[in-house]
């Protein structure tokens, strides 16, 4: 039940394009397409924003979107805005009803 | 509207006991399966339990096995978390999530607002 791995911090400027990226095994994230991608801002309790890869729940919006590869899922905000600035996890199911994060990615907005 | 309360977190002594509750409302609780995800200060999220929508069967993070005993009462719509030999690196925000369920059940749809463990002397 090793975390899954992300980059520390990405930025980008309002407007642009960011990618955070979320690296398993074959056991977690290359095995199911079931990763999801969770914000959280300051304090707050953490926030759905993509569920089975790619899938958006209601009220999310589409400049976020989730992709994946071999055993890397990946979360995309295009058009940054302020409020994007936030930290962001993967999870990803891991067999036999458990389940494993990623250490988390802070997004900054410049 | 859906909503998750978590209560009973507090300060304990290492080696000590506590016991988490998250109380639900707003959806049928019985049809859903429930997790703990606690947070260290500072860290990233941890799956900590899950437990099936009847109670059934019950999953645990490697870090709790054996120490922490997640549970549910149907009737009053209440998620527990038994928490016992509990030491310094238990110390997190503790957070109840919902399973999201049909027609997916591998992500958590739904989080309360946690409740805080320490564990210290």
């Amino acid at each position: 039940q090793s975390a899954l791995t992300q980059p520390r911090s990405v930025s980008g400027s309002p407007g642009q394009s960011v990618t955070i990226s979320c690296t398993g095994t074959s056991s977690d994230v290359g095995g199911y397409n079931y990763v999801s991608w969770y914000q959280q801002h300051p304090g707050k309790a953490p926030k759905l924003m993509i569920y089975d890869v790619s899938k958006w729940p209601s009220g999310v919006p589409d400049r976020f979107s989730g992709s994946k590869s071999g055993n890397t899922a990946s979360l995309t905000i295009s058009g940054l805005q302020a409020e994007d600035e936030a930290d962001y996890y993967c999870c990803s199911y891991a067999g036999s009803y458990t389940w494993v994060f990623g250490g988390g990615t802070k997004l900054t907005v410049l | 509207q859906v909503q998750l309360v978590e209560s009973g977190g507090g300060v304990v002594q290492p080696g000590g006991s506590l016991r988490l509750s998250c109380a639900a409302s707003g959806f049928t609780f019985s049809s859903y399966g429930m997790h703990w995800v606690r947070q260290a200060p500072g860290k990233g999220l941890e799956w900590v339990a899950f437990t099936r929508y009847d109670g059934s069967n019950k999953y645990y993070a490697d870090s709790v096995k054996g120490r922490f005993t997640i549970s549910r009462d149907n009737s009053k719509k209440t998620l527990y978390l038994q928490m016992n030999s509990l030491r310094a690196e238990d110390t997190a925000v503790y957070y109840c999530a919902k399973e999201a369920g049909t027609p997916s059940y591998y992500y958590m749809d739904v989080w309360g607002k946690g409740t805080t463990v320490t564990v210290s002397s």
